[in-house]
């Protein structure tokens, strides 16, 4: 089956750098990859997906980039705010959809004031 | 609109009990999954259902079970609670399994076995 690879398992950066946050997939079948982030203590929340026929994909401050041949896609943090911190996870599927989802284990994020 | 349901929230049992946890969402959607979630492993699917009366296995299936004889509710049962299935559960849905869109969580079970 699938496998997710992320790191690094814990970031902490200066309010207003930006943060970037890696995962590498086995399954070159896998063609939706959406990110989740969950506070502590909440529930998990989808905060932006990409698709294997595209590159990039932005939103705002946050922006993902998907490499096929290398099987890897990172999530991108610009301007950090104390809100962002959080831990984040990747994901990936086949079917373009959320049909057997394999999850990352996840980057905790501190941004410090 | 409550969206995603779960019920209870916390829960603690002994070994060998069987107990079942409730899901139930109120927005017609078609895929509901569950998942637990333990410390530096993420979110792991345990089964899944693409609609009613259709189920399927996940990553981590072995004790427990599941089925789907409404859109609205997903029960998952532990059939003879271990230590190993202490956890949080997260159930979730989406519109559909074949396009990319949001899956709504629930806020959980945390589930303790003594």
């Amino acid at each position: 089956g699938e496998n997710v690879e992320q790191h690094p398992s814990t970031l902490s950066v200066q309010e207003g750098d930006s943060a970037v946050i890696k995962c590498t997939y086995s399954d070159s079948a896998s063609n939706y990859f959406p990110w989740y982030k969950q506070e502590l203590g909440k529930r998990p929340q989808l905060i932006i997906d990409i698709r294997s026929n595209v590159g990039e994909k932005k939103d705002q401050r946050i922006a993902v980039t998907l490499n096929k041949t290398a099987k890897h896609f990172s999530l991108h943090i610009t301007e950090t705010q104390p809100e962002d911190s959080a831990v984040y996870f990747c994901a990936a599927s086949k079917n373009f959809g959320n049909e057997k989802l394999t999850f990352g284990t996840g980057t905790r994020l501190t941004i410090i004031p | 609109n409550a969206g995603v349901t779960q019920t209870p929230k916390f829960q603690v049992l002994k070994t060998g009990q069987s107990m079942t946890l409730q899901c139930a969402q109120d927005m017609n959607h078609e895929y509901m999954s569950w998942y637990r979630q333990d410390p530096g492993m993420g979110l792991r699917l345990i089964h899944y259902s693409v609609g009613a009366g259709i189920t399927d296995q996940g990553e981590v299936p072995n004790g427990y079970n599941v089925s789907r004889s409404t859109t609205e509710d997903f029960p998952l049962r532990l059939l003879s609670a271990a230590p190993s299935q202490t956890s949080v559960y997260f159930c979730a849905s989406s519109a559909s399994s074949r396009v990319g869109q949001p899956q709504h969580f629930g806020d959980g079970t945390r589930l303790s076995i003594l």
